[in-house]
């Protein structure tokens, strides 16, 4: 079965700081990847995916992640966290197009002044 | 841009009552979807659709029912309220087109509360 794992429920970062929220994934064939964000009482928006091609994604807000068979992850980076980078992110994965999306338990993310 | 519009962002009732979510998609998608995010669990999936009148059951079906008359609206059924089902509920859409990468559209949620 699909599985999705977060490391670290709760991370904070001081504002300016490097944004590193971890995914990895279980899957059997190379999957559909996809980061979520959800700000308090909304809500989930989508960040970025990974379908197929170049495996450094890049989403909104200034953030990207990086597709690695090989370590079955798929992380979420920002270089410098802003105040309003404050929510909850989720990573998901789908097998293909067809397959329903399992999400991760998501990750908190705080950002201190 | 894709909207999903839920009805009702805060509801409470009562133990025993009957409670219709309901919820619309503007962009044409086959698929709907309901699911309950709680603290700790993160999203689970009720129930989806991939046609009208057509169902399937998710992750924790017990206790809700669906309803999908119309391609553009799924309703989710809570037969007799109880004080577990207290929750956020978020509706969501996604397209069968394989270019989209199985992307899901979510909308703003509802925040039921049974007392």
């Amino acid at each position: 079965a699909q599985s999705v794992t977060q490391l670290g429920s709760h991370v904070s970062v001081s504002e300016g700081a490097l944004v590193l929220l971890r995914c990895n994934y279980s899957s059997s064939v190379p999957p559909y990847l996809f980061w979520y964000v959800q700000y308090p009482n909304q809500g989930l928006q989508l960040l970025l995916k990974y379908t197929t091609g170049a495996t450094l994604v890049k989403g909104i807000n200034g953030f990207e992640a990086e597709f690695k068979k090989s370590e079955t992850s798929f992380h979420l980076t920002k270089p410098s966290a802003h105040m309003s980078d404050a929510a909850e992110y989720f990573c998901a994965v789908s097998p293909t197009s067809y397959d329903k999306v399992i999400f991760g338990p998501g990750t908190s993310l705080s950002v201190i002044p | 841009d894709v909207k999903v519009t839920q009805s009702s962002r805060y509801l409470v009732k009562r133990t025993g009552e009957k409670v219709f979510l309901e919820c619309v998609q503007d962009m044409d998608h086959e698929n709907m979807f309901w699911y309950r995010q709680d603290p700790g669990l993160g999203l689970r999936l009720i129930y989806f659709s991939y046609d009208v009148k057509m169902k399937e059951k998710g992750d924790i079906p017990e206790g809700y029912s669906v309803s999908r008359e119309k391609k553009e609206r799924f309703s989710l059924i809570l037969e007799s309220a109880s004080t577990n089902q207290t929750s956020m509920y978020l509706c969501a859409s996604s397209p069968l087109d394989r270019r989209s990468g199985n992307t899901i559209y979510f909308g703003e949620g509802s925040w039921l509360t049974v007392v």
